[in-house]
C-alpha cells in the first residue's frame, strides 16, 4: 500500500524568497515520485520525477526535489520565488501502474509581492 | 506536438442524467488515465485504458464507465448522476502508462450537477 502525506495545506512566500513545499511517502517497495503543479482552471503540469536514478531531482522553472529514503520524504524546494510560481501543488508517489498512484492533498503555494 | 485535449470543458447536468467526457490523447500515446478532483476527497483515480481495453481501475461505483477507441480517444461515462459527482474530471495519457513514464494532463472538464 502506498501514500502521501503533504504536510502544509497552504504555504504563503515573498517574492524572492525559498520556497519550500513537504511531503512524506509511504510504500511497501520502492516507489516513484513525483510533483506536479496546477494552475487556476489547467491540469496538471509534471514539475519533476524520481525513479531511483539520482536523489537530488531537478525539475523544471528552477524546482528541485531530493529524495530522502531514511526520513521517506520527497521535499520540492526552489531558491527563489517568482509571482508565477503561485499555484497548487501535489505529490504523488507511484508504484507499477497508474492504480497504484496516489496524490497527496495538495499544497497552495501563495508568492506575496 | 499537440497536448492533450479534453471536451467540453464545462457541463452543467441534473441529477438523473448522464454525461459523457471526451479525451484526446498526445498522438502516440497508449494510455489513458481519468481522475476526478474534488475539494474534499482531491485526486482520486477512476480507471485507465490501454489499447482498448480497461486495465485498472479504482474505487468508483459502477455508474462510472469509460472505454477507448482505436485512435487511443477515451471517452467517460457516468449515469444517473448525482450532486456529488460534480468535480473537475482530469484525463492523462502516456505513452506505456507504467509508473516510470510520465502522464501528461489535460486542462479537465469542469461538471457540476444541480
Amino acid at each position: 500500500a502506498q501514500s502521501v502525506t503533504q504536510l502544509d495545506s497552504h504555504v504563503s512566500v515573498s517574492e524572492g524568497t525559498p520556497v519550500l513545499l513537504r511531503c512524506n511517502y509511504s510504500s511497501s517497495y520502492s516507489p516513484s515520485l513525483f510533483w506536479y503543479v496546477q494552475h487556476p482552471n489547467k491540469g496538471l503540469q509534471l514539475l519533476l520525477k524520481y525513479t531511483s536514478a539520482a536523489t537530488l531531482v531537478k525539475g523544471i522553472n528552477g524546482f528541485e526535489a531530493e529524495f530522502k529514503k531514511s526520513e521517506t520524504s520527497f521535499h520540492l524546494t526552489k531558491p527563489s520565488a517568482h509571482m508565477s510560481d503561485a499555484a497548487e501543488y501535489f505529490c504523488v508517489v507511484s508504484g507499477k501502474n497508474n492504480n497504484d498512484m496516489r496524490f497527496g492533498a495538495g499544497t497552495r503555494l501563495t508568492v506575496k509581492p | 506536438k499537440a497536448g492533450v485535449t479534453q471536451t467540453p470543458r464545462y457541463l452543467i447536468k441534473t441529477r438523473g442524467q448522464q454525461v459523457t467526457l471526451s479525451c484526446s490523447p498526445i498522438s502516440g500515446h497508449r494510455s489513458v488515465s481519468w481522475y476526478q478532483q474534488t475539494p474534499g476527497q482531491g485526486l482520486q483515480f477512476l480507471f485507465e485504458y490501454f489499447s482498448e481495453t480497461q486495465r485498472n481501475k479504482g474505487n468508483f461505483p459502477g455508474r462510472f464507465s469509460g472505454r477507448q477507441f482505436s485512435n487511443s480517444r477515451s471517452e467517460m461515462n457516468v449515469s444517473t448522476l448525482e450532486l456529488g459527482d460534480s468535480a473537475l474530471y482530469l484525463c492523462a495519457s502516456s505513452f506505456t502508462g507504467t509508473a516510470y513514464n510520465e502522464q501528461f494532463f489535460g486542462p479537465g472538464t469542469r461538471l457540476t450537477v444541480l
